[in-house]
């Protein structure tokens, strides 16, 4: 079992649309909880971090953690065809090995206008 | 203040090469991580350098090594090329070495080995 599981999709909607990406986890170690967004051949852009459970909203993006369930979540409202792009999750924790990101595989994403 | 920046953009070398990967990190950063991108995968996280010492190791072979420099940029060496090192190399800086840091990544450099 990976330590981060992400459904790699493609996902497909139209413009408009409320997106939900989600990733599951299973150290309990994590703390830190980040999306990424990664355009095609470009790098990883840093969307969201967050801090162990909770919800936290940036301005049409919501990232909501829970850790009983080990189980993280990225809303996107009111989808743009420039939403466009592979959403990565990454985590990391406390402790020894701490430092480094585990990232899940990455969503597809595709916003039709 | 400048983002992180990655040389060369491209590169294509054949099997048994070597190769050397630079970054610049941001200002105000002193940590610089390394990770593969295989194609349709998430990043794979390689080594971290953290004030000019290696801080940390993924599960990458010894012929995978860095550097870091005073200035707090870095480079990635890669001996004895295979064809599976084809990938998107990524190198990510922040402000220290600990996991709640964030990490901010540069483009990438495109190594496609023959």
């Amino acid at each position: 079992q990976k330590e981060v599981e992400q459904d790699p999709g493609p996902l497909s909607v139209p413009e408009g649309a409320i997106v939900s990406l989600n990733c599951t986890y299973s150290n309990s170690a994590f703390q830190y909880f980040m999306w990424y967004r990664q355009y095609s051949r470009k790098g990883p852009e840093l969307l969201m971090y967050t801090y162990s459970s909770g919800n936290k909203e940036d301005g049409r993006f919501t990232a909501q953690v829970d850790k009983s369930s080990k189980y993280i979540s990225l809303f996107i409202r009111d989808s743009q065809p420039s939403d466009s792009a592979t959403y990565l999750c990454a985590m990391s924790g406390t402790g020894a090995g701490s430092y480094q990101l585990t990232f899940g595989k990455g969503t597809k994403l595709s916003v039709i206008p | 203040e400048t983002g992180v920046t990655q040389s060369p953009t491209h590169l294509i070398k054949t099997r048994g090469q070597q190769v050397t990967l630079r970054c610049s990190s941001q200002s105000g950063h002193n940590t610089v991580s390394w990770y593969q991108q295989a194609l349709g995968q998430g990043p794979q996280f390689i080594f971290q350098y953290y004030r000019e010492e290696e801080n940390g190791r993924g599960n990458f072979p010894p012929r995978f090594s860095g550097l870091q420099f005073p200035n707090y940029s870095s480079e990635l060496n890669v001996n004895a090329l295979e064809l599976d090192d084809s990938a998107l190399y990524l190198c990510a800086s922040s402000r220290g070495a600990s996991g709640y840091n964030e990490q901010f990544f540069g483009p990438g450099t495109r190594l496609t080995v023959l």
